[in-house]
């Protein structure tokens, strides 16, 4: 089952706009991160937080997440050309002591992003 | 693309043969992963491995085994190629050094493979 489920599972945007994508997942987690994936290309991380954090900046890029919702967002601002692509949300579940999760995501469908110049 | 080579790219073959995917790392990371992708389903993950020899597998395994004989080699293989198993298949490693959990994943480019 698919821990990570995104909305929406496409957005249609001008450049200069603000683009917002959403992440939902279902049990405890150590963290999420976000990736984006150009087209015919592997992914590439782009913010990873942590449990106990509740917001993370880098660039252009917010991210928030809400552990009481187990919910994410991930905020583009200024929106490029460049940014069109897909991006993922992944969770890293958390384990009770002595466990572990060897450090494997779960992918949520993704949400395509298409920036018009 | 963090020194992560997969290999053929591209395959084409025929339903009842046996495939075998290559990803080659030069980073010496301990931690290996396969995950396919398929519209609708996102990333799955396949098998993934913690170390020489040791593997253990994912959401996704039936049909599929791997191994790692060597660090820096992590083998996927179709023991015998349904057409189910059309999909792109990525292989990632984890940059963590120590068990310290949280490191992002880095993918190679994937390979496509058709199954006729």
């Amino acid at each position: 089952s698919q821990q990570g489920e995104e909305d929406p599972q496409a957005l249609s945007i001008q450049e200069g706009e603000n683009a917002t994508m959403n992440c939902s997942y279902k049990t405890s987690i150590n963290n999420l991160q976000w990736y984006r994936q150009n087209s015919g290309r592997g992914l590439v991380h782009l913010i990873l937080i942590r449990s106990n954090e509740r917001e993370k900046h880098s660039g252009r890029l917010r991210v928030t997440l809400d552990t009481s919702k187990k919910s994410s967002s991930l905020l583009i601002t200024a929106s490029r050309a460049a940014d069109t692509a897909s991006y993922f949300c992944a969770t890293d579940a958390a384990f009770d002591a002595g466990g572990t999760s060897y450090g494997k995501l779960t992918f949520g469908q993704g949400t395509i992003l298409t920036v018009h110049p | 693309d963090a020194g992560i080579t997969q290999s053929p790219r591209h395959k084409v073959t025929e339903t009842g043969t046996p495939v075998t995917l290559r990803c080659h790392q030069t980073e010496n990371h301990r931690y290996m992963y396969w995950y396919r992708q398929d519209p609708g389903h996102g990333l799955r993950l396949i098998h993934y491995s913690y170390g020489v020899k040791d593997t253990d597998k994912g959401e996704v395994s039936d049909g599929y085994s791997v191994s790692r004989s060597k660090t820096e080699d992590f083998l996927l293989t179709l023991e015998s190629a349904t057409s189910s198993q059309t999909s792109v298949y990525f292989c990632a490693i984890s940059f963590k050094r120590r068990e310290i959990w949280g490191s992002p994943l880095h993918f190679g480019n994937g390979t496509r493979l058709t199954v006729t």
